[in-house]
Protein backbone atom coordinates (compact mmCIF):
# COMPACT_ATOMS: atom_id res chain seq x y z
CA UNK A 1 0.00 0.00 0.00
CA UNK A 2 1.37 3.51 -0.62
CA UNK A 3 0.21 6.58 1.18
CA UNK A 4 1.43 10.26 1.54
CA UNK A 5 0.98 13.24 4.06
CA UNK A 6 1.39 16.49 3.14
CA UNK A 7 1.73 18.51 6.34
CA UNK A 8 0.23 21.63 6.63
CA UNK A 9 -3.33 21.98 4.81
CA UNK A 10 -2.74 25.91 4.75
CA UNK A 11 0.46 28.11 4.50
CA UNK A 12 -0.04 31.69 4.39
CA UNK A 13 2.95 33.70 3.18
CA UNK A 14 3.41 37.30 1.92
CA UNK A 15 5.06 38.13 -1.53
CA UNK A 16 8.72 37.02 -2.33
CA UNK A 17 9.13 34.87 0.92
CA UNK A 18 10.86 31.59 0.18
CA UNK A 19 8.18 28.59 0.69
CA UNK A 20 8.22 25.04 1.53
CA UNK A 21 5.50 23.04 1.23
CA UNK A 22 5.96 19.30 2.92
CA UNK A 23 5.05 16.19 2.11
CA UNK A 24 5.78 12.68 3.32
CA UNK A 25 5.03 9.57 1.43
CA UNK A 26 4.99 5.97 2.49
CA UNK A 27 5.34 2.86 -0.37
CA UNK A 28 6.49 -0.87 -0.13
CA UNK A 29 7.84 -0.50 -3.48
CA UNK A 30 10.10 1.84 -5.42
CA UNK A 31 7.73 5.35 -5.97
CA UNK A 32 7.33 7.81 -8.43
CA UNK A 33 6.41 11.07 -6.73
CA UNK A 34 4.30 14.21 -8.51
CA UNK A 35 3.59 17.40 -7.08
CA UNK A 36 -0.04 19.01 -8.87
CA UNK A 37 -1.17 22.20 -8.34
CA UNK A 38 -4.87 23.56 -8.60
CA UNK A 39 -5.22 27.87 -9.22
CA UNK A 40 -8.83 28.61 -8.70
CA UNK A 41 -11.81 26.91 -10.14
CA UNK A 42 -10.03 24.95 -12.01
CA UNK A 43 -8.67 21.53 -12.74
CA UNK A 44 -5.09 20.19 -11.58
CA UNK A 45 -2.02 20.64 -13.58
CA UNK A 46 1.60 19.01 -13.24
CA UNK A 47 4.20 21.16 -11.62
CA UNK A 48 7.03 18.28 -11.78
CA UNK A 49 7.68 14.92 -10.94
CA UNK A 50 10.21 12.51 -9.55
CA UNK A 51 11.14 9.65 -11.59
CA UNK A 52 15.04 8.49 -11.13
CA UNK A 53 18.27 10.13 -11.05
CA UNK A 54 18.64 13.63 -9.86
CA UNK A 55 16.96 13.96 -6.45
CA UNK A 56 16.33 17.59 -7.48
CA UNK A 57 13.70 17.89 -9.67
CA UNK A 58 13.11 21.16 -11.02
CA UNK A 59 9.21 22.49 -12.49
CA UNK A 60 7.33 25.10 -14.06
CA UNK A 61 7.12 28.31 -12.61
CA UNK A 62 10.09 28.06 -10.67
CA UNK A 63 9.30 25.34 -8.39
CA UNK A 64 12.18 22.59 -7.37
CA UNK A 65 11.14 19.73 -4.76
CA UNK A 66 13.85 17.04 -3.42
CA UNK A 67 13.67 13.51 -2.99
CA UNK A 68 15.02 12.42 0.03
CA UNK A 69 14.77 8.58 0.41
CA UNK A 70 15.84 8.34 4.05
CA UNK A 71 13.22 11.04 5.27
CA UNK A 72 10.83 9.43 2.88
CA UNK A 73 9.96 13.11 1.89
CA UNK A 74 9.59 14.68 -1.30
CA UNK A 75 9.23 18.66 -0.12
CA UNK A 76 8.49 21.38 -2.69
CA UNK A 77 9.98 24.89 -2.79
CA UNK A 78 10.18 28.15 -4.29
CA UNK A 79 13.05 31.06 -3.46
CA UNK A 80 10.54 33.42 -3.72
CA UNK A 81 6.72 33.74 -4.46
CA UNK A 82 4.43 35.80 -6.01
CA UNK A 83 0.89 36.27 -5.64
CA UNK A 84 -0.27 34.25 -8.36
CA UNK A 85 1.37 31.19 -6.69
CA UNK A 86 -1.60 31.39 -4.66
CA UNK A 87 -3.23 27.97 -4.99
CA UNK A 88 -3.71 24.26 -3.90
CA UNK A 89 -0.38 21.86 -4.10
CA UNK A 90 -1.22 18.02 -4.08
CA UNK A 91 1.38 16.09 -3.49
CA UNK A 92 0.71 12.38 -5.00
CA UNK A 93 2.73 9.24 -5.12
CA UNK A 94 2.64 5.93 -7.73
CA UNK A 95 4.16 2.43 -6.52
CA UNK A 96 4.46 0.70 -9.66
CA UNK A 97 2.55 -2.75 -9.89
CA UNK A 98 0.75 -3.43 -13.91
CA UNK A 99 -2.15 -1.02 -12.80
CA UNK A 100 -1.34 2.39 -12.34
CA UNK A 101 -2.51 3.89 -9.11
CA UNK A 102 -2.16 7.52 -8.25
CA UNK A 103 -2.37 8.05 -4.48
CA UNK A 104 -2.98 12.04 -3.56
CA UNK A 105 -2.12 13.43 -0.57
CA UNK A 106 -5.16 16.00 1.08
CA UNK A 107 -3.54 19.00 -0.52
CA UNK A 108 -2.05 22.63 0.96
CA UNK A 109 -3.15 25.68 0.35
CA UNK A 110 -0.38 28.41 -0.22
CA UNK A 111 -2.20 32.00 -0.19
CA UNK A 112 0.32 34.44 -1.19
CA UNK A 113 -0.24 37.76 0.27
CA UNK A 114 0.48 41.49 -0.45
CA UNK B 1 -9.33 24.40 -27.30
CA UNK B 2 -9.02 22.47 -24.03
CA UNK B 3 -7.55 19.05 -23.95
CA UNK B 4 -9.81 17.10 -21.90
CA UNK B 5 -13.57 19.17 -21.45
CA UNK B 6 -16.36 17.86 -18.61
CA UNK B 7 -19.91 18.38 -19.09
CA UNK B 8 -21.54 20.03 -17.47
CA UNK B 9 -19.64 22.12 -15.34
CA UNK B 10 -21.89 22.94 -12.49
CA UNK B 11 -25.05 20.34 -11.80
CA UNK B 12 -27.64 20.57 -8.80
CA UNK B 13 -29.60 17.71 -8.38
CA UNK B 14 -32.03 15.42 -5.91
CA UNK B 15 -31.51 12.34 -4.29
CA UNK B 16 -32.33 9.22 -5.91
CA UNK B 17 -32.03 10.99 -9.53
CA UNK B 18 -29.70 9.17 -12.06
CA UNK B 19 -26.73 10.95 -13.03
CA UNK B 20 -24.49 11.69 -16.13
CA UNK B 21 -21.00 13.51 -16.12
CA UNK B 22 -19.35 13.47 -19.47
CA UNK B 23 -15.70 13.51 -20.44
CA UNK B 24 -14.20 14.19 -23.58
CA UNK B 25 -10.15 14.51 -24.46
CA UNK B 26 -8.83 15.40 -27.73
CA UNK B 27 -5.38 14.62 -26.79
CA UNK B 28 -5.26 10.95 -28.14
CA UNK B 29 -4.63 9.24 -24.78
CA UNK B 30 -5.62 5.99 -24.50
CA UNK B 31 -6.16 6.04 -20.48
CA UNK B 32 -8.89 7.82 -18.86
CA UNK B 33 -9.50 8.12 -15.43
CA UNK B 34 -12.18 9.48 -13.07
CA UNK B 35 -11.42 11.45 -9.41
CA UNK B 36 -13.85 12.84 -6.59
CA UNK B 37 -12.23 15.86 -4.63
CA UNK B 38 -13.45 16.98 -1.14
CA UNK B 39 -12.55 19.85 0.72
CA UNK B 40 -9.57 18.07 3.03
CA UNK B 41 -9.68 14.73 1.70
CA UNK B 42 -7.39 15.32 -1.41
CA UNK B 43 -8.61 13.48 -4.54
CA UNK B 44 -9.55 9.39 -4.58
CA UNK B 45 -9.88 7.54 -7.25
CA UNK B 46 -13.15 6.20 -8.81
CA UNK B 47 -13.04 4.10 -12.11
CA UNK B 48 -10.17 4.43 -14.77
CA UNK B 49 -9.83 2.99 -18.18
CA UNK B 50 -6.98 2.14 -20.05
CA UNK B 51 -8.55 1.22 -23.09
CA UNK B 52 -12.15 1.05 -24.31
CA UNK B 53 -12.55 -2.52 -23.74
CA UNK B 54 -10.96 -1.95 -20.08
CA UNK B 55 -12.63 -0.82 -16.87
CA UNK B 56 -11.36 -1.21 -13.52
CA UNK B 57 -12.66 -0.16 -9.59
CA UNK B 58 -10.87 2.85 -7.94
CA UNK B 59 -10.96 2.57 -4.40
CA UNK B 60 -14.56 4.79 -3.91
CA UNK B 61 -16.82 3.22 -7.01
CA UNK B 62 -19.64 2.02 -4.80
CA UNK B 63 -22.51 3.96 -5.68
CA UNK B 64 -20.80 5.10 -9.43
CA UNK B 65 -20.71 3.33 -12.68
CA UNK B 66 -18.63 4.18 -15.92
CA UNK B 67 -19.21 3.86 -19.70
CA UNK B 68 -16.22 4.18 -22.31
CA UNK B 69 -18.12 5.00 -25.47
CA UNK B 70 -15.03 5.48 -27.05
CA UNK B 71 -11.46 6.53 -27.24
CA UNK B 72 -11.60 10.10 -26.86
CA UNK B 73 -15.21 9.23 -24.50
CA UNK B 74 -15.74 8.49 -20.66
CA UNK B 75 -18.76 9.05 -18.83
CA UNK B 76 -19.46 8.83 -14.87
CA UNK B 77 -22.93 7.96 -13.77
CA UNK B 78 -24.53 7.99 -10.58
CA UNK B 79 -27.39 5.71 -10.49
CA UNK B 80 -29.43 6.83 -7.53
CA UNK B 81 -28.01 10.06 -6.45
CA UNK B 82 -27.00 10.42 -2.81
CA UNK B 83 -26.44 13.91 -0.50
CA UNK B 84 -22.81 12.41 0.47
CA UNK B 85 -21.75 12.34 -2.94
CA UNK B 86 -21.94 16.00 -3.63
CA UNK B 87 -18.10 16.86 -4.38
CA UNK B 88 -16.22 18.27 -6.98
CA UNK B 89 -15.03 15.52 -10.14
CA UNK B 90 -12.40 15.42 -12.10
CA UNK B 91 -11.93 13.68 -15.37
CA UNK B 92 -8.04 12.72 -16.28
CA UNK B 93 -6.46 11.14 -19.31
CA UNK B 94 -2.99 9.46 -19.63
CA UNK B 95 -0.37 8.47 -22.72
CA UNK B 96 0.18 4.26 -22.75
CA UNK B 97 3.57 3.86 -21.92
CA UNK B 98 5.25 3.24 -18.83
CA UNK B 99 2.31 3.22 -16.34
CA UNK B 100 3.75 4.56 -13.06
CA UNK B 101 5.55 7.37 -14.60
CA UNK B 102 2.31 8.99 -16.78
CA UNK B 103 1.73 12.76 -16.41
CA UNK B 104 -2.62 12.73 -16.17
CA UNK B 105 -4.17 15.74 -17.70
CA UNK B 106 -7.00 16.53 -15.66
CA UNK B 107 -10.24 18.47 -17.16
CA UNK B 108 -11.26 21.19 -15.33
CA UNK B 109 -14.40 19.57 -12.71
CA UNK B 110 -17.82 19.40 -12.59
CA UNK B 111 -19.27 20.73 -9.22
CA UNK B 112 -21.64 18.35 -8.46
CA UNK B 113 -24.45 19.19 -5.61
CA UNK B 114 -27.09 16.46 -4.47
CA UNK B 115 -29.72 17.53 -2.07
Amino acid sequence: AQSVTQLDSQVPVFEEAPVELRCNYSSSVSVYLFWYVQYPNQGLQLLLKYLSGSTLVKGINGFEAEFNKSQTSFHLRKPSVHISDTAEYFCAVSGGGSNYKLTFGKGTLLTVNP
Amino acid sequence: DADVTQTPRNRITKTGKRIMLECSQTKGHDRMYWYRQDPGLGLRLIYYSFDVKDINKGEISDGYSVSRQAQAKFSLSLESAIPNQTALYFCATSETGTSMTDTQYFGPGTRLTVL
